[in-house]
């Protein structure tokens, strides 16, 4: 299965509602990506966490992580009509090496599609 | 602002040619990937490079081979397409930043295999 793995699949709000998205992982990782994506579009990245971070806001976003439970959590608070997209994770697992760098291999998940009705 | 250009967003090809799709970033990154998108499967990494002329095998190599002469572009290549390589394809880079290396997309090339 998925490396990183998003829950749910999918989520319907009214505007000014706050979204919550989480994903799974399975290894190790150096840092955890969240990219959104519009309709037809390629992916656009929005925050990253490292692994030793637990928390990290960006604007109307806030995103958690929890490497014991393996697990972060993307929070849009206040969502608007133009946040409706489809949000994935995206892992950069730690190489088994000394250094445990990788060259920057992510593996994403399936994805959340967020419809935020106005 | 970082730049990655496909040269198609759409493509319709036949079963059998050999398809070429180019990516070109202006940031001089050192890696370059491709992906393709289909629904229910997210997104899966078909190869990667991290230099010129380098190339690594992602999760699902069989039936592409990729080209990376310069270090802003980087080739994907179909040696002789099928319908079941009808998909979204997605070029990316990203700097080699230890720890830190978001990836920058392109817009896509939704191609059709007949």
């Amino acid at each position: 299965s998925q490396q990183g793995e998003e829950d749910p699949q999918a989520l319907s709000i009214q505007e000014g509602e706050n979204a919550t998205m989480n994903c799974s992982y399975k290894t190790s990782i150096n840092n955890l990506q969240w990219y959104r994506q519009n309709s037809g579009r390629g992916l656009v990245h929005l925050i990253l966490i490292r692994s030793n971070e637990r928390e990290k806001h960006s604007g109307r976003l806030r995103v958690t992580l929890d490497t014991s439970k393996k697990s972060s959590s993307l929070l849009i608070t206040a969502s608007r009509a133009a946040d409706t997209a489809s949000y994935f994770c995206a892992t950069d697992a730690r190489l088994p090496n000394a250094g445990g760098t990788s060259y920057g291999k992510l593996t994403f998940g399936q994805g959340t599609i967020l419809t935020v009705h106005p | 602002d970082v730049k990655v250009t496909q040269s198609s967003r759409y493509l319709v090809k036949r079963t059998g040619e050999k398809v070429f799709l180019e990516c070109v970033q202006d940031m001089d990154h050192e890696n370059m990937f491709w992906y393709r998108q289909d629904p229910g499967l997210g997104l899966r990494l078909i190869y990667f490079s991290y230099d010129v002329k380098m190339k690594e095998k992602g999760d699902i190599p069989e039936g592409y081979s990729v080209s990376r002469e310069k270090k802003e572009r980087f080739s994907l290549i179909l040696e002789s397409a099928s319908t079941n390589q009808t998909s979204m394809y997605l070029c990316a880079s990203s700097p080699w930043l230890r720890g830190y290396q978001p990836q920058h997309f392109g817009d896509g090339t939704r191609l059709s295999i007949l």
